[in-house]
């Protein structure tokens, strides 16, 4: 079955705009978390959504923002872009959102450029 | 707070020599622990979990509650095993959120 895609692949962004980022999940899967991955703070959760809910936060601003549509398809937000939010966002999908029983499958990442 | 700590960001080892990459984590209540691993130009991928108490391709890691370790080890390393590993922790009900370490480049040499 198709893995989790995440669109777009690469985006550049200069200060102070917005930026959407899509994630569609594998088909099945209810669950959709995203992280943010950079060289200095290494992979943190940002938000996992299931049925439309935002279910869990991670330690990000109110700028970061996401929703889960019918489909299960995700998309995530950031607002007021600074030159930090440069990195790779990951998007991950599972049938529940818990580990230890489910496995979450890793999309591509987005590389997202703020300049 | 949960943290997961790897101390090598790079372990170089031989072909056929052991491999033991090292996760330490702090955490006051009972972890679920994980091993990923993300191959060159692949996306991250769970390796193995404890809870499964199983070894994937050739890899075995046991939780030490005592020392709060959870090490990969296996025990002749192959060069396709040259890849990025990260350890993860998720707390019990804690949906959908994986805590991860920094990361291990393990190089396998041939």
């Amino acid at each position: 079955k198709a893995g989790v895609t995440q669109t777009p692949r690469y985006l550049i962004k200069t200060r102070g705009q917005q930026v959407t980022l899509s994630c569609s999940p594998i088909s099945g899967h209810r669950s959709v978390s995203w992280y943010q991955q950079t060289p200095g703070q290494g992979l943190q959760f940002l938000f996992e959504y299931f049925s439309e809910t935002q279910r869990n936060k991670g330690n990000f601003p109110g700028r970061f923002s996401g929703r889960q549509f019918s489909n299960s398809r995700s998309e995530m937000n950031v607002s007021t872009l600074e030159l930090g939010d440069s990195a790779l966002y990951l998007c991950a999908s599972s049938l529940a959102g818990a580990p230890s029983t489910d496995t979450q499958y890793f999309g591509p990442g987005t590389r997202l450029t703020v300049l | 707070a949960q943290r997961v700590t790897q101390p090598e960001k790079l372990l170089s080892v031989f072909k056929g020599a052991p491999v033991e990459l090292k996760c330490n984590y702090s955490y006051s209540g009972s972890p679920e622990l994980f091993w990923y691993v993300q191959y060159s130009r692949q996306r991250l991928q769970l390796l193995l979990r404890h809870i499964s108490r199983e070894s994937i391709k050739g890899f075995t890691a046991d939780l030490n509650k005592g020392e709060t370790s959870f090490h990969l080890k296996k025990p002749f390393a192959q060069e396709e095993d040259s890849a990025m590993y990260y350890c993860a922790l998720s707390r019990s009900g804690n949906t959908g959120k994986l805590i991860f370490g920094q990361g291990t480049t393990l190089q396998v040499k041939p």
